[in-house]
Parts: C-alpha cells; structure tokens; sequence
C-alpha cells in the first residue's frame, strides 16, 4: 500500500524566508503528484500537479521537484509571507488497477509565517 | 472555474439519525472521492466512483454508503449516525483519464454527532 510521508510536521518562520517542504512515497507507481494547501476549517486548493514523467512545475513563488525513482517530491516557497500561512498536502495519484486515479495523503506540514 | 460544492459547511445531527451529505460537481468529471479527515490521522478515504452507479469502497467504508445517481452527484450516507463520525468530510472530483489529472476539492462539512 502507498504511504506518504511529509516532513517537517510544522515549521514557522519569519517572513521572506525561502522554504522547503518535503514529501516521499513508498511506491513508485504513481502517475502524478500533486500540493495542496489547506486553511484552518477549510477544504483544500490545489497548488501545483506534476505529471510522473515531469521533473518540476512552478506557479509564481511556488515550485515543486519531482524524483519518481527516489520516492520524494519538494515545494520550494520562496519569499514567504504570513498569507502563505496554512496547511501544506501532498498527494500522489495510483495508477494500480482498480484504485486508479485514487489520492494518497500525507499528513501535511503546517507552516506558519510570522511578521 | 471549476467547482465541487458540497451541500453545508457545518452540520449537526443525534445519534442514530440517517444523514446525507451532497457533493456537485460542475467540471463533467468521471471520478468522485469521499474523504474524512480527523487530527492525527490525515485523510482517509471512505468511498469513490469512476463511473454512473458505480461505486468502491475506500479504506474506511463501514457505517458509511455512496450513492451515484447522476455524472455530477455523488453522496456519502450515513446510515445510523454515531459519535466516532464526527469529523471534516471532504469531496473531491477527477477526470478519468488513468489518474493523470488534477484533484478538486470541496470547502468540506464539519459534521458533529451529538
């Protein structure tokens, strides 16, 4: 079974702190990977999709690496700032039989970015 | 934009009370996922369908079933509403297409079993 594990459990900073959160899988068998960002009692905002045969995509100060054969996967925020404050998720998306298309969580990062 | 709604944000119900949580979505996505989330424990998959009436139970199927009438509705039932259901339950949709697509979610129902 997929296990995802991400690391640090929680981390706060100052603001305009460059940050990298980590994210592994145990099986390689994915066909993507995707960050999600998720608020206090809200639901959750997709940040970035890496496809399996993708090595990185980047949406403003966001840029998420992917390394299939390692198992890891990184977001990299760079100048954060309190709004970046919330609840970081990764997910990768099975492309085993009849789970196919199903998400894997880890258990998040919580980020905090102070003033 | 693309949109999962789910049917309430906050919801309280007794024990013992049939509930139905309602999830749309407006994208004419093929796949929809049930999660519930808990403190410690992340998401954990309840329930998903990849198709019309057609349904898989996830990692934590028991109290719970789905129902998938229609392409863009997809909801969660609980049968006889306990206390250990009391949680965040998340919806979320996919295109087909061998999982090589983005997952949307929706804002979630907290719902508390009293």
């Amino acid at each position: 079974k997929q296990e995802v594990t991400q690391i640090p459990a929680a981390l706060s900073v100052p603001e305009g702190e460059n940050l990298v959160l980590n994210c592994s899988f145990t099986d390689s068998a994915i066909y993507n990977l995707q960050w999600f960002r998720q608020d206090p009692g809200k639901g959750l905002t997709s940040l970035l999709l890496i496809q399996s045969s993708q090595r990185e995509q980047t949406s403003g100060r966001l840029n998420a690496s992917l390394d299939k054969s390692s198992g890891r996967s990184t977001l990299y925020i760079a100048a954060s700032q309190p709004g970046d404050s919330a609840t970081y998720l990764c997910a990768v998306s099975t492309d085993r039989g009849s789970t196919l298309g199903r998400l894997y969580f880890g258990r998040g990062t919580q980020l905090t970015v102070w003033p | 934009d693309v949109k999962v709604t789910q049917s309430s944000r906050y919801l309280v119900k007794r024990t013992g009370e049939k509930v139905f949580l309602e999830c749309v979505q407006d994208m004419d996505h093929e796949n929809m996922f049930w999660y519930r989330q808990d403190p410690g424990l992340g998401l954990r998959l309840i329930y998903f369908s990849y198709d019309v009436k057609m349904k898989e139970k996830g990692d934590i199927p028991e109290g719970y079933s789905v129902s998938r009438e229609k392409k863009e509705r997809f909801s969660l039932i609980l049968e006889s509403a306990s206390t250990n259901q009391t949680s965040m339950y998340l919806c979320a949709s996919s295109l087909e297409g061998q999982g090589s697509t983005e997952a949307f979610f929706g804002q979630g129902t907290r719902l508390t079993v009293v």
